[in-house]
């Protein structure tokens, strides 16, 4: 069963620690992102990667980063925490543009993390 | 740019039919996925069209018209289980899907 994995479920951090956020995928996708989903606000594009050490800013990057060394390891970083960013993030892998129905994402089981 | 407007909530009865709604503007066109989202869950996919016309998968179809920037979902006999949230997807510029706000359904007794 393909899938995508974060590594945490719920997180609780202090304002100012440097949080990672890890994801990985083990079907050989070449698109890896990650959202954020506020109540209200929908799904938000943090930072996406379309290949390895490739990366590319989507709508809401500020405060955050991302590192993707490995093709099936998506990484979020959160230079130092605040408030506003406790929130639900959820990762997501997809085949690139062109496969049809199979360019749908599979989303990670998601991170509740809350920043205190 | 990208915009997709779906209702914010809607409340069916079990067993009835539900139609959820999507209209979408976007610059090139590359499909519209539906995906379903349970509370405290990631979303889960349920349909993509790409063609005008009505694609049936069981209890759930998705329906679209490219002409008119529009979509919808129906759900038929509806179950407990389908409350949810539904949310209306469209990729643009290397995969990035530009999603709707959802459409929250709850399914009453």
């Amino acid at each position: 069963d393909v899938k995508v994995t974060q590594s945490s479920r719920y997180l609780v951090k202090r304002t100012g620690e440097k949080v990672f956020l890890e994801c990985v995928q083990d079907m050989d996708h070449e698109n890896m992102f990650w959202y954020r989903q506020d109540p209200g606000l929908g799904l938000r594009l943090i930072y996406f990667s379309y290949d390895v050490k490739m990366k590319e800013k989507g709508d809401i990057p500020e405060g955050y980063s991302v590192s993707r060394e490995k093709k099936e390891r998506f990484s979020l970083i959160l230079e130092s925490a605040s408030t506003n960013q406790t929130s639900m993030y959820l990762c997501a892998s997809s085949l690139p543009t062109g496969t049809g129905g199979r360019a749908g994402y599979t989303f990670g089981s998601g991170t509740r993390l809350t920043v205190v | 740019g990208q915009n997709i407007d779906q209702p914010t909530e809607m409340t069916a009865t079990e067993g009835a039919i539900v139609q959820i709604n999507c209209t979408y503007q976007t610059s090139g066109f590359n499909g519209l996925f539906w995906y379903q989202q349970h509370a405290g869950e990631a979303p889960t996919f349920l349909s993509y069209n790409v063609l005008d016309g009505l694609e049936e998968k069981g209890r759930f179809s998705s329906f679209l018209s490219r002409s008119k920037g529009y979509s919808y979902l129906l759900l038929k006999e509806l179950q407990m289980k389908d409350s949810a949230s539904y949310l209306c997807a469209a990729p643009y510029n290397f995969n990035k899907f530009y999603f709707g706000s959802g459409t929250k359904l709850n399914v009453k007794p």
